[in-house]
């Protein structure tokens, strides 16, 4: 199984300020036809996960643009421009590549 | 309003049945793989199973495999898990979520998830 390791566990940031997480897979996940299959979920308090971003870098609809993915092979990244109060939860990578399909650990984001 | 509604979780004891369902409404569910996603405070979030749209290609994690059974019902836009022989790391929230554009983009949307707790 590909295993997905997120960084860090916890990041406090100041509204308004940036934030980067970063995910790291054990393998590639480029996939043979050429796309690579890492994608970030949002999830806040005592709410289901969201999609936010696919296939590292392309933005879901409705999200706003503060939020962009980036990365190659083992190594991506979601950064928050401008933090907003609404942006807390839990931001989760998640592996489309290989099955059995795999997510990162979590990292919490919240307000200092 | 593309949504999924999950019911059947419960309080069952080691060794105990449960079955899920999960109910889909705007969409055309018969067109799209169909997943149970599970979360835990400890282990996060772990993929347990997927049916294709017409239910003839199926997968499940080795942890549930043998054990929990994923199957749909198209004419009722529904998906459903039989869980046997259920362990107390069973225990999680199980949420119905729909294969994007192919499920290597992910699940979108998610329902809210139904509890299972497995415990004497």
């Amino acid at each position: 199984d590909i295993v997905m390791t997120q960084s860090p566990l916890s990041l406090p940031v100041t509204l308004g300020q940036p934030a980067s997480i970063s995910c790291r897979s054990s393998q590639s996940l480029v996939y043979s036809d050429g796309n690579t299959y890492l994608n970030w979920f949002h999830q806040r308090p005592g709410q289901s996960p969201r999609r936010l971003i696919y296939k590292v870098s392309n933005r879901d609809s409705g999200v706003p643009d503060r939020f962009s993915g980036s990365g190659s092979g083992t190594d991506f990244t979601l950064k928050i421009s401008r933090v907003e109060a609404e942006d807390v939860g839990v931001y989760y990578c998640m592996q489309g590549t290989q099955w059995p399909l795999t997510f990162g650990g979590g990292t919490k984001v919240e307000i200092k | 309003e593309v949504q999924l509604v999950e019911s059947g979780g419960g309080l069952v004891k080691p060794g105990g049945s449960l079955r899920l369902s999960c109910a889909a409404f705007g969409f055309n569910f018969n067109a799209y793989t169909m997943n149970w996603v599970r979360q835990t405070p400890g282990k996060g979030l772990e993929w347990v199973s997927s049916a294709s749209s017409s239910g003839s290609q199926i997968n499940y994690a080795d942890s549930v495999k043998g054990r929990f059974t994923i199957s749909r019902d198209n004419a009722k836009n529904s998906l459903y898990l039989q869980m046997n022989s259920l362990r107390v790391e069973d225990t999680a929230l199980y949420y119905c979520a729909r294969c994007v554009s192919g499920c290597g983009t992910g699940f979108d949307p998610w329902g809210q998830g139904t509890q299972v707790t497995v415990s004497s």
